[in-house]
């Protein structure tokens, strides 16, 4: 059965820091592996997917690693800002979403 | 593009009330999800509609809950009887065919339930 864990639970730092949410994974028979942001009381926005073949992904300061052989993702966020402070959740594909339980982030000024 | 829409945004029921819950997909996205998020479970699939067919319920937790999709704009969640432990936010979710599940899918807002 695929589990999927995030570590940290949660992480507070102040702002213009470098980040690193860490994502793991059981099965690596996987399609793509996705990053989720969810603010509070909203639903959840695709950020990044890294298909199985891939590396890595970028999206302005956010950038996704996948090693699949591993069961490991990171989500590096370069310069972080208030702005980024939201759970984090990460999650695995395989025909269907498992999710992790998240990272909640909290940038302060 | 006005995103998944769901309704109600919030619903406060008794316990042993029916409950609806509402989805409409994103114009011709193919794919249609329903999920349940609780503090203790994280975010958990209940079921998925691929072209308005079940394709997946195995995780329906129980008789109680039936989704139904009747036509490629609109589905539905269903709990009857309703249950405290039923409290949660429902997410409704939809991704295009071309990518079908292994695709980025886009969720809406949530519906929070709360059963007294």
């Amino acid at each position: 059965k695929q589990e999927v864990t995030q570590i940290p639970a949660a992480l507070s730092v102040p702002e213009g820091e470098n980040l690193v949410l860490n994502c793991s994974f059981t099965d690596s028979a996987i399609y793509n592996l996705q990053w989720f942001r969810q603010d509070p009381g909203k639903g959840l926005t695709s950020l990044l997917l890294i298909q199985s073949s891939q590396r890595e992904q970028t999206s302005g300061r956010l950038n996704a690693s996948l090693d699949k052989s591993s069961g490991r993702s990171t989500l590096y966020i370069a310069a972080s800002q208030p702005g980024d402070s939201a759970t984090y959740l990460c999650a695995v594909n395989t025909d269907k979403l498992i999710f992790g339980t998240g990272t909640r982030l909290q940038v302060f000024p | 593009d006005a995103g998944v829409i769901q309704s109600p945004r919030h619903e406060v029921t008794e316990m042993g009330q029916e409950v609806t819950l509402r989805c409409k997909p994103i114009s011709g996205h193919d794919y249609l999800f329903w999920y349940r998020q609780t503090m203790m479970r994280g975010l958990e699939l209940l079921i998925y509609f691929n072209n308005n067919v079940p394709i997946d319920d195995s995780g329906m937790p129980e008789d109680r809950f039936s989704a139904k999709m009747p036509n490629a704009s609109f589905s539905t969640l269903k709990i009857q009887p309703s249950e405290p432990r039923d409290s949660a936010v429902y997410f409704c979710a939809s991704s295009s065919l071309a990518g079908g599940p292994i695709d980025t899918q886009y969720f809406g807002p949530g519906t929070r339930l709360t059963v007294l």
